[in-house]
């Protein structure tokens, strides 16, 4: 619908492990941004990429990650993984103005 | 404090009934204001953006009062769909723009 897909759309990790999660922005749209909504909170702000490069970053430690690739995809990369970082990891694309999210991918550390 | 509060509710709301949410933000740069709705698993949808003059979409109303950092949301007539959580958003720019959310605000609707 949003034109903004992540895959995989579930994912279980080992607590240590690393992980890649992808995402395709809306076509034309040059901003990312990904967020991370752990169960019964909103989504809070991990980073933000514009034309290839990290412009903007949330409270969040080194091992999370990320790249934009020139066609404005993005990748979130989270290496040690925690238990708590079980939550749903939310793609966002933007050109000026209204955010459009894609479905998100359900990480499980176990 | 969190930069956006919400009653994370539940509001548990017979249909045809009217329901208000309410929700602060801390920060007075924050530039615009947004609700967005978020289905169970699924991610957050653009619901509407809330202005200082109030705006409306057919049994939405939304308004923001500047001076007291509030932001409000109307359902009237409320229908079985209208069941979801609904985040009250604010949006920054520092640099970059940045969505902050509110935990959200879950609304049941009954028959």
């Amino acid at each position: 619908e949003t034109g903004v897909t992540q895959s995989p759309t579930h994912l279980i990790k080992t607590r240590g492990q690393q992980v890649t999660l992808r995402c395709s922005s809306q076509s034309g749209h040059n901003t990312v941004s990904w967020y991370q909504q752990a169960l019964g909170q909103g989504p809070q702000f991990i980073f933000q990429y514009y034309r290839e490069e990290e412009n903007g970053r949330g409270n969040f430690p080194p091992r999370f990650s990320g790249l934009q690739f020139p066609n404005y995809s993005s990748e979130l990369n989270v290496n040690a993984l925690e238990l708590d970082d079980s939550a749903l990891y939310l793609c966002a694309s933007s050109l000026e103005t209204e955010a459009f999210f894609g479905q998100g991918t359900r990480l499980t550390v176990v | 404090r969190k930069e956006v509060e919400q009653d994370p509710g539940p509001f548990n709301v017979p249909e045809g009934a009217t329901v208000a949410f309410n929700c602060t933000y801390s920060n007075s740069a924050s530039q615009s204001f947004f609700w967005y709705r978020q289905d169970c698993r699924k991610e957050p949808k653009l619901l509407m953006s809330v202005y200082s003059s109030g705006n409306e979409d057919g049994r939405f109303t939304a308004q923001l009062n500047r001076a007291s950092q509030y932001i409000s949301l109307l359902i009237r007539d409320s229908k079985l769909s209208d069941s979801a959580t609904y985040l009250c958003v604010v949006k920054r720019t520092t640099g970059f723009q940045k969505l902050v959310f509110g935990t959200g605000t879950r609304l049941l609707v009954s028959p």
